[in-house]
């Protein structure tokens, strides 16, 4: 019965590089939600996606930042062009049919040099 | 603009004795609130929610206490045990299924 699953667990980019982040969530469970967290900070909702659909995007930097969750494999999270900035704890959780709670991946860290 | 707000980073309390962490928020159209605890280098883990139709909930060892007209909730711990020494975030969702909002979270240290 294996949790949400995020790799890599450690991503180190240079300034300028894209980064990928994975998630795929628990087994059967169809909505994925992203989060950031800053160093010293709590986490912070980026996106919120159903298969194939983007249901909420309120949280996306407008630049650089997008993300999928197809209808075959994990949910994507993709970073273009980091900057500094973007070096923080990538969080994605998952739940069945919009329930109240959402099951938390260990986070990928990302390290932009 | 921060909703959700954790005034005290940390709390430290010996081993035995009751933990008490505090949470305020400013957006009364909230319908649940909930405790998440998160160790270093992993995800949080959901403790134990509570709807706004009620003002507390219990789960074992862990109380949430909620106070609509203040906008407070508070989680009880009793008795804390040192492997509750984590950092302990409130979150909010406006209904179920919704993104969370998320304080600061306040690191609590229980001493043997």
């Amino acid at each position: 019965n294996a949790g949400v699953m995020q790799n890599p667990r450690h991503l180190v980019r240079r300034r300028g590089q894209e980064a990928r982040l994975r998630c795929s969530p628990m087994k059967g469970h169809s909505h994925v939600y992203w989060y950031r967290q800053l160093p010293e900070e709590g986490l912070k909702f980026m996106v919120y996606l159903q298969k194939e659909n983007i249901i909420d995007e309120s949280g996306m930097p407008k630049e650089r930042f997008s993300a999928e969750f197809p209808k075959e494999g994990p949910s994507i999270l993709r970073i273009q062009q980091v900057v500094r900035g973007d070096s923080a704890a990538y969080f994605c959780a998952s739940s069945l049919d919009r329930g109240l709670e959402q099951y938390f991946g260990p986070g990928t860290r990302l390290t932009v040099t | 603009d921060q909703q959700v707000k954790q005034n005290s980073p940390s709390l430290s309390v010996q081993e035995g004795r009751i933990s008490i962490l505090n949470c305020d928020y400013t957006n009364s159209m909230f319908d649940y609130f909930l405790w998440y605890k998160k160790y270093p280098a992993e995800g949080p883990t959901f403790l134990i929610s509570i709807s706004s139709i009620k003002d507390k909930n219990e789960d074992g060892r862990f109380t949430v206490f909620l106070n609509k007209s203040a906008k407070h909730l508070s989680l009880h711990i009793v008795p804390s045990q040192p492997g509750d020494s984590a950092v302990y975030f409130c979150a909010t969702m406006k209904s179920s299924g919704d993104k969370l909002t998320f304080g600061t979270g306040t690191r609590l240290a229980v001493r043997p």
